[in-house]
């Protein structure tokens, strides 16, 4: 698995944008970049995922180096239901069903 | 319906005891997985079952015993565990197919406290 580094936390102001980074340097060419993210008492939740093309849900964007080396979550006005813990997950495209997941970036929303 | 349904909530056992944790899903998927959470740490896998067959095992002691009786329900029994396997359990399932788009499901997870 491709390992990540992510900011241990971050703090955005409500109804302001947020960029969350991700660095994943020995993500191999078939890996899918994977975010979730874990609210306070409750399982993780899938925001967004990609692979070369940044994407857009509902949720999120997802910015993705040409090189595939990092990446950046977007929310687009954290409000304080965003705070939780924010995962960037490499995943292979074929036969890996299982998330594993790295330390993350623990997200604080001032309102 | 998009819903991973875990019970008990919260479970506090002796370490002679046997207990179990219980998880639901109806959305057809053929993936089941258990992880466990430390306090402030990210979760860990602990078994994979494809097609109610257990396909990874992460090494888990076998104090922990998992369980897939069909496609909808997946069991973690737990048999003399120690006060150190107190933590959050995750169950979570996915559609058996390649790992792109496959969204994995989590439920709330159960809270363990062994006494």
């Amino acid at each position: 698995d491709a390992k990540t580094t992510q900011p241990n936390s971050m703090e955005s102001n409500e109804e302001e944008p947020v960029h969350l980074p991700c660095n994943h340097s020995t993500i191999s060419g078939t890996d899918y970049i994977h975010w979730y993210r874990q609210l306070p008492s409750q399982g993780p939740e899938y925001v967004i995922h990609g692979l070369t093309s940044n994407v857009n849900n509902r949720m999120a964007s997802l910015a993705i180096a040409e090189d595939r080396k990092s990446s950046t979550l977007i929310l687009h006005r954290a409000t304080l239901r965003d705070a939780a813990v924010y995962y960037c997950i490499p995943r292979s495209g074929a036969g890996s069903y299982q998330l594993t997941f790295g330390k993350g970036t623990k997200l604080s929303v001032i309102p | 319906d998009t819903e991973v349904t875990q019970t008990p909530k919260h479970l506090v056992m002796g370490m002679t005891n046997k207990k179990s944790l219980k998880c639901e899903q109806h959305m057809g998927h053929r993936a089941m997985y258990w992880y466990k959470q430390k306090a402030k740490k990210p979760p860990e896998l602990m078994f994979v079952y494809s097609y109610e067959k257990l396909s990874i095992n992460e090494s888990v002691p076998s104090r922990f015993s998992p369980e897939c009786p069909n496609s909808s329900l997946l069991n973690l029994h737990l048999h003399a565990l120690q006060p150190e396997d107190s933590a959050l359990y995750l169950c979570a399932s996915s559609q058996l197919v390649g790992g792109s788009g496959n969204t994995i499901y989590f439920g709330e997870g159960s809270w363990l406290t062994v006494v």
